[in-house]
């Protein structure tokens, strides 16, 4: 059962352009809300993150928005660049099977920003 | 570099075999994660093993199993494998047991495994 549900599946910006990737979840019990960056060949890594009591947060180019009440969050990367072009995660903690909080992520969005 | 280990990074291997996948977490992290991650299904949690313990599980099967050992590295075992167990499997570690306190989770690399 997919809790977090990612989209678009794949993204084509220009150089210079906004890429706008959008999750949403169902668990109100989600308790932090992080996006993680992969690169072909490697781990993701932690981009940016943001706690459900902030509805904005901003790091360089790259700015989550959070809305609770639609339980929705967005990862918008500003003029976008070709070193940008990535897969994104989103991700949501909260508590499954066993004692401690775990990291469920959403499917992915594959970016490319054409030069 | 995230400073977490996974060997082998790649294998190749035939259905119904059995292998072992290592991590060697970050320095100082007592937590270890493993997480499936396939073209349709992006990543999905397994297991979590916190200072020898496990801790949680996710969508692990059966044929799976994990186990981390006192100096905190961690071992996957997949057997009897079938061509749908093909992916990427990584490890993560983090200080805490909560998927850290900040949430970061630290990945290796991967180990992609290619069941023929």
């Amino acid at each position: 059962q997919q809790q977090v549900k990612q989209s678009p599946q794949s993204l084509i910006v220009q150089k210079g352009g906004i890429s706008i990737i959008n999750c949403a979840y169902e668990n109100t019990a989600f308790d932090y809300f992080p996006w993680y960056q992969q690169f072909p060949g490697k781990g993701p890594a932690l981009l940016i993150a943001i706690r459900p009591d902030v509805s904005e947060k901003k790091e360089g180019r790259f700015t989550i928005s959070f809305n609770k009440s639609a339980k929705q969050f967005s990862l918008h990367i500003m003029d976008s660049q070709p070193g940008d072009s990535a897969t994104y995660f989103c991700a949501a903690r909260g508590y499954s099977s066993g004692s401690a909080r775990q990291l469920t992520f959403g499917s992915g969005t594959q970016l490319t920003v054409l030069p | 570099d995230s400073g977490v280990t996974q060997t082998p990074k790649h294998l190749i291997t035939a259905t119904g075999q059995r292998v072992t996948l290592r991590c060697s977490p970050r320095s100082g992290d007592l937590s270890v994660y493993w997480y499936q991650q396939s073209l349709d299904q992006g990543l999905q949690f397994l297991i979590q093993y916190y200072n020898g313990e496990e801790r949680a599980k996710g969508n692990i099967l059966e044929r799976f199993s994990a186990q981390q050992f006192p100096d905190l590295h961690s071992e996957l075992n997949l057997s009897s494998l079938e061509l749908g167990d093909s992916a990427l499997y990584f490890c993560a570690s983090s200080v805490g047991g909560a998927a850290g306190n900040t949430g970061e989770l630290f990945f290796g690399e991967g180990s992609r495994l290619t069941v023929l």
